[in-house]
């Protein structure tokens, strides 16, 4: 059973960078044609999707996210990782990991990440 | 960029009754990239729908999917407690995802 985890830190201060990572198990991020992606949901909002990487290593980003957006993935370790630049209040929100192949069939839990000084 | 829109935006019906929520696309979507999500408070979203009509693994056969071209709909044919929760519509197209802004279906 594929099982997504989230991790990070759950404050972090205005103009800096937010920082997370998704350990996978039960499967590898680089088997198979899946994207791994990043999704948000504010408090009391909707979902946004961030950005995915391709099994093979290609990204693609949201455009109203994308100059601040990046993603990578660790295969030794079996992670993907988010990085979101410049952040303010209004990326205070729960960050949840997913896998995708044209839907999101597998989700971390989330991890609420606040943005205040 | 394809945007997803919702209606109704709240839909309050009692259990045994019959929910019908609509996604509507600005653009053609394919039929095998438009799937639903089911999410309640404090849990990530699950998967519904698959490719507009498939259901994902578990999912109650009460559940339901239809539409193509720019207009889907998930039909929930007689509602029980646990499905009152938020509904989302998703499409994929060109590596990139999109999110409809959820129909919140809730115990009148």
């Amino acid at each position: 059973q594929l099982q997504l985890q989230e991790s990070g830190p759950g404050l972090v201060k205005p103009s800096e960078t937010l920082s997370l990572t998704c350990t996978v198990s039960g499967g590898s991020v680089s088997g198979r044609s899946y994207y791994w992606g990043w999704i948000r949901q504010p408090p009391g909002k909707g979902l946004e999707w961030i950005g995915s990487i391709y099994y093979s290593g290609g990204t693609f980003y949201n455009p109203s996210l994308k100059s601040r957006v990046t993603i990578s993935v660790d295969t030794s370790k079996n992670q993907f990782s988010l990085k979101l630049s410049s952040v303010t209040a209004t990326d205070t929100a729960v960050y949840f990991c997913a896998r995708a192949e044209y839907n999101f069939d597998y989700w971390g839990q989330g991890t609420l990440v606040t943005v205040s000084s | 960029e394809i945007v997803l829109t919702q209606s109704p935006g709240t839909l309050s019906l009692s259990p045994g009754e019959r929910a019908t929520l609509s996604c509507r696309a600005s653009w053609s979507v394919s039929s095998d990239y438009l799937a639903w999500y089911q999410q309640k408070p404090g849990q990530a979203p699950r998967l519904v729908i698959y490719g507009a009509s498939s259901r994902a693994t578990g999912i109650p056969d009460r559940f339901s999917g239809s539409g193509s071209g720019t207009d889907f709909t998930l039909t929930i044919s007689r509602l029980e407690p646990e499905d009152f929760a938020v509904y989302y519509c998703q499409q994929y197209g060109r590596s990139q995802f999109t999110f409809g802004p959820g129909t919140k279906v809730d115990i009148k």
